[in-house]
């Protein structure tokens, strides 16, 4: 079945630092992929997404790209701030598998002044 | 509008007790919708999903149930709840123009 494997946290920055969180996927079709963010004590919400190979979703300042040679969509920002301390999810919706959201386990990020 | 209404926010419930949590939708006609629960610091996994009213897929096996009663409503609901089913419960709908959209949850402690 599908699956979404993301980098454990938790992540510690200082604010301006470069940030990355590693994320691969498998696949049965040609999955979309996604970038949800969860600020404390919220629900989910829609960072970014690619929706084929080589599409490079963007948003926030945060960046991915859709890599199928590979299998990953990496997550990457030039510079946090403070308010980028969120847990992120990446995930994947299979349309061989109904278009249900599968999950990585997350990834904390905690970014200090 | 996408948007997607839950609640309660919170809820603490004892042991045995009975549950009904409430999801309601806005925007386009029969979306697919989506149950899926974070227990305390781990992933998020899918309860449950539904394409169309009446019409409901379970994922785990559990002590929970779902119902959709109208194409914008979606309910998760518990006879008997256990110390397991703590967590925090998201309801999720799709649509091809936004991605998909959820609402802000409902942390449930069973005490």
């Amino acid at each position: 079945g599908d699956s979404v494997t993301q980098m454990e946290g938790p992540v510690t920055l200082s604010e301006e630092a470069f940030l990355t969180i590693n994320c691969t996927y498998t696949a049965t079709g040609y999955p979309s992929l996604f970038w949800y963010v969860q600020y404390p004590g919220e629900g989910l919400q829609l960072l970014l997404k690619a929706t084929k190979a080589d599409d490079k979703g963007s948003n926030k300042g945060f960046e991915a790209t859709y890599r199928k040679e590979t299998t990953s969509f990496h997550l990457e920002k030039g510079s946090v701030q403070v308010s980028d301390s969120a847990v992120y999810f990446c995930a994947l919706s299979d349309r061989a598998a109904g278009n249900k959201l599968t999950f990585g386990g997350g990834t904390r990020v905690l970014v200090k002044p | 509008s996408q948007t997607i209404h839950q609640w309660p926010a919170t809820l603490v419930q004892p042991v045995g007790s009975p549950l009904s949590l409430e999801c309601t939708v806005e925007g386009t006609s029969n979306p697919n919708l989506y149950w899926y629960r974070q227990a305390a610091g781990r992933g998020l996994q899918l309860l449950f999903y539904s394409v169309g009213i009446g019409q409901i897929s379970s994922e785990v096996p559990q002590n929970l149930s779902a119902s959709r009663p109208q194409d914008r409503q979606f309910i998760l609901s518990s006879k008997k709840l256990l110390l397991s089913d703590s967590g925090f419960y998201l309801c999720a709908r799709d649509s091809r123009n936004y991605g998909y959209t959820f609402g802000s949850g409902t942390r449930l402690t069973v005490v």
